[in-house]
């Protein structure tokens, strides 16, 4: 089974900051999925990752899938306190199952 | 709003009883998804139905079961209610049995005392 290693596991920075946080694994993913789960609320998609090296972009967020497809970063740039969540990564578990395997994700907090 | 709708929003039970939660999948989509979220375990996979028949099994005790009803909509039983068991409950749809875009209910707070 694969397991996916995030980091840090708390953030807590000031509004204005930029930050970056890493998802990692032992094996190659076969995609990468970013979601964002703020208090009382469910994970929500932010992006899928297929291809290695590939960029995306949402806005204030760049996300980036390794060359090696074994590791993924979410960059935050000029953060507000509207993007505190807790930010999780995901992967298939594989074969004809269609269930994710998450990280235990990075609890970031902007303070204004 | 992801569309996915879950009841009740909270629940709170006692040790030794048994309880049901309630899925709604969005419009077209033909799998439902079972996660438990605790704060120690992370969000950990239970169970998933596709169009009515169980595709794929996680950690899901026995003492838990589920089913996919054929409007689609999904219940998740849980019995013999442990203190241990207090979580988060989410369901999640796609539209096929392997998605990359699953969508999140706002989840079923679990607290058993």
């Amino acid at each position: 089974t694969q397991l996916l290693e995030q980091s840090p596991q708390f953030l807590s920075i000031q509004e204005g900051e930029n930050l970056t946080v890493y998802c990692n694994s032992s094996s190659v993913f076969s995609s990468l999925q970013w979601y964002r789960q703020e208090p009382g609320e469910g994970p929500v998609l932010l992006v899928t990752v297929v291809t290695g090296g590939e960029v995306k972009k949402l806005k204030r967020l760049t996300f980036q899938f390794g060359d090696a497809r074994k590791d993924s970063s979410l960059h935050i740039t000029a953060a507000q306190p509207g993007d505190t969540g807790l930010y999780l990564c995901a992967e298939f578990s594989g074969g004809s199952q269609g269930n994710l395997i998450f990280g235990k994700g990075t609890k970031l907090s902007v303070k204004p | 709003d992801s569309g996915v709708t879950q009841t009740p929003k909270h629940l709170i039970t006692a040790t030794g009883q048994r309880v049901t939660l309630r899925c709604s999948p969005r419009s077209g989509d033909l799998s439902v998804y079972w996660y438990q979220q605790s704060l120690d375990q992370g969000l950990q996979f239970l169970i998933q139905y596709y169009n009515g028949e169980e595709r794929a099994k996680g950690n899901i005790l026995e003492r838990f079961s589920a089913q996919q009803f054929p409007d689609l909509h999904s219940e998740l039983n849980l019995s013999s209610l442990e203190l241990g068991d207090s979580a988060l409950y989410f369901c999640a749809s796609s539209v096929g049995g392997r998605s990359y875009e699953q969508y999140f209910g706002p989840g079923t707070r679990l607290t058993v005392t």
